[in-house]
């Protein structure tokens, strides 16, 4: 799987939103970008997933770069409960069968 | 509602008492499998099972055991626990291995081996 790398924490405003960046420059055409959070504690949550288009479901929207060598997950409106770490993960659809989370990025939403 | 349960929760043990970590899920999936969490280590797999009675080893699988006797069901045992144990546990369950990008996580277990 594709090495990922992610800002180790970021801050955001309640309400605003939240623009989560992630580099997967060696990224092969078959791997798709796959996003999970982890709300303190809890069982990692996955949010969304996308090959080369930009996808939006009820949780995020997610923005991949034309080249593929970048992704953004953006929450449209942050709010407090969105505070957790946020993975990005970059493997081939079916690959392994195991996850393999990095160190992601700590999300912190301030009131 | 789909869910994965583990239970305890929270468990506080003694060194070298046998303990067992249950883990239900109620979605019908195949692919189940045990996770232990450490800061700094990320999330490592212990074991995991393609479907009943297939079990394999994952990553850090040295002193765990599991059984897969129904679908539904993955415990995971620790025979003699000891405090390099201690740590965050998940267990995630998802339609097939395939599908693991789609895994159901549970609540977590934080088990300290004192």
């Amino acid at each position: 799987d594709a090495k990922t790398t992610q800002p180790t924490s970021m801050d955001c405003a309640e309400g605003r939103a939240a623009n989560l960046p992630c580099n997967h420059s060696t990224i092969s055409g078959n791997e798709y970008v796959y996003w999970y959070r982890q709300i303190h504690s809890q069982g990692p949550q996955y949010i969304i997933h996308g090959l080369k288009n930009n996808e939006t479901n009820e949780m995020a929207s997610l923005i991949i770069t034309e080249d593929r060598k970048s992704s953004t997950l953006i929450l449209p409106h942050a709010t407090l409960r969105d505070t957790a770490v946020y993975y990005c993960i970059v493997r081939p659809q079916g690959g392994s069968e195991k996850l393999v989370f990095g160190k992601g990025t700590k999300l912190t939403v301030n009131p | 509602e789909a869910q994965v349960t583990q239970n305890p929760r929270y468990l506080i043990t003694v060194t070298g008492k046998k303990l067992t970590v249950t883990c239900s899920q109620n979605m019908n999936h195949e692919y189940m499998s045990w996770y232990r969490q450490d800061p700094g280590l990320g999330l490592r797999q212990i074991y995991y099972s393609m479907n009943v009675e297939v079990t394999d080893k994952g990553d850090v699988p040295e002193g765990y055991k599991v059984s897969r006797k129904e679908k539904r069901n993955f415990p995971l045992i620790l025979e003699s626990p000891s405090p390099n144990q201690t740590s965050l546990y998940f267990c995630a369950s998802s339609l097939s291995w395939r599908r693991v990008t789609e895994a159901f996580f549970g609540q977590g277990t934080r088990l300290t081996v004192v």
